[in-house]
């Protein structure tokens, strides 16, 4: 079994859509949770960082954890066109030198 | 600059040439990692330096050697690779020793072996 498994997509929605993104886990010692964003000829870029359960938002972006069932979610509200790239869950322990395992990244396109 | 810049940018190579990808950190980070990409994959984890010292090696097969003359530079040498190894190399660097910061990423080198 994977350690963090992730639905690669492809995903396809109309602009203006709300995307759900997900990942599980099977490590319960996981403790912070991140989102990457990653266009096209690009290294990922950091989107979303948490560390408990529940909720955290910022501007268009929702992230969720659910610890308790081993579950991250990514929620993209009016989706846009520049939303089109593949998002990557990635989570790590607690210390150490931040060994982050990643998803396989689900590719996401918004179409106009 | 700014943030992890790495060059190349793409790079193609036959299987019984050397070359070097070279990743530089503008972040005043002091952990740097390599890691590949390959299609459909999750990003794999290859070298860790944290504090200049090599923390982790992930079963890399020695075609691949690593460098970190410093915090801010780090090389990944190349010779004799395989088809199998073309890929995405991706550079990232963090503060090290706290588990709870993120990694940044350069962004990439595009390796195609022949």
């Amino acid at each position: 079994q994977k350690e963090v498994e992730q639905d690669p997509g492809p995903l396809s929605v109309p602009e203006g859509a709300i995307v759900s993104l997900n990942c599980t886990y099977s490590n319960s010692a996981f403790q912070y949770f991140m989102w990457y964003r990653q266009y096209s000829r690009k290294g990922p870029e950091l989107l979303m960082y948490t560390y408990s359960s529940g909720n955290k938002e910022d501007g268009r972006f929702t992230a969720q954890v659910d610890k308790s069932s081993k579950y991250i979610s990514l929620f993209i509200r009016d989706s846009q066109p520049s939303d089109s790239a593949t998002y990557l869950c990635a989570m790590s322990l607690l210390g150490g030198y931040n060994k982050l395992i990643f998803g396989a990244g689900t590719r996401l396109a918004v179409h106009p | 600059e700014t943030g992890v810049t790495q060059t190349p940018r793409h790079l193609v190579m036959g299987m019984t040439n050397k070359k070097s990808l070279k990743c530089e950190q503008h972040l005043g980070h002091n952990a740097m990692y390599w890691y590949k990409q390959s299609a459909k994959k999750p990003l794999e984890l290859m070298f860790v330096y944290s504090l200049e010292e090599r923390v982790e090696n992930n079963s890399v097969p020695s075609r691949f050697s690593p460098e970190c003359p410093n915090s801010s530079h780090l090389f990944l040498h190349l010779h004799t690779l395989q088809p199998e190894d073309s890929a995405l190399y991706l550079c990232a660097s963090s503060v090290a020793g706290r588990g709870t910061d993120t990694q940044y990423f350069g962004p990439g080198t595009r390796l195609t072996v022949l």
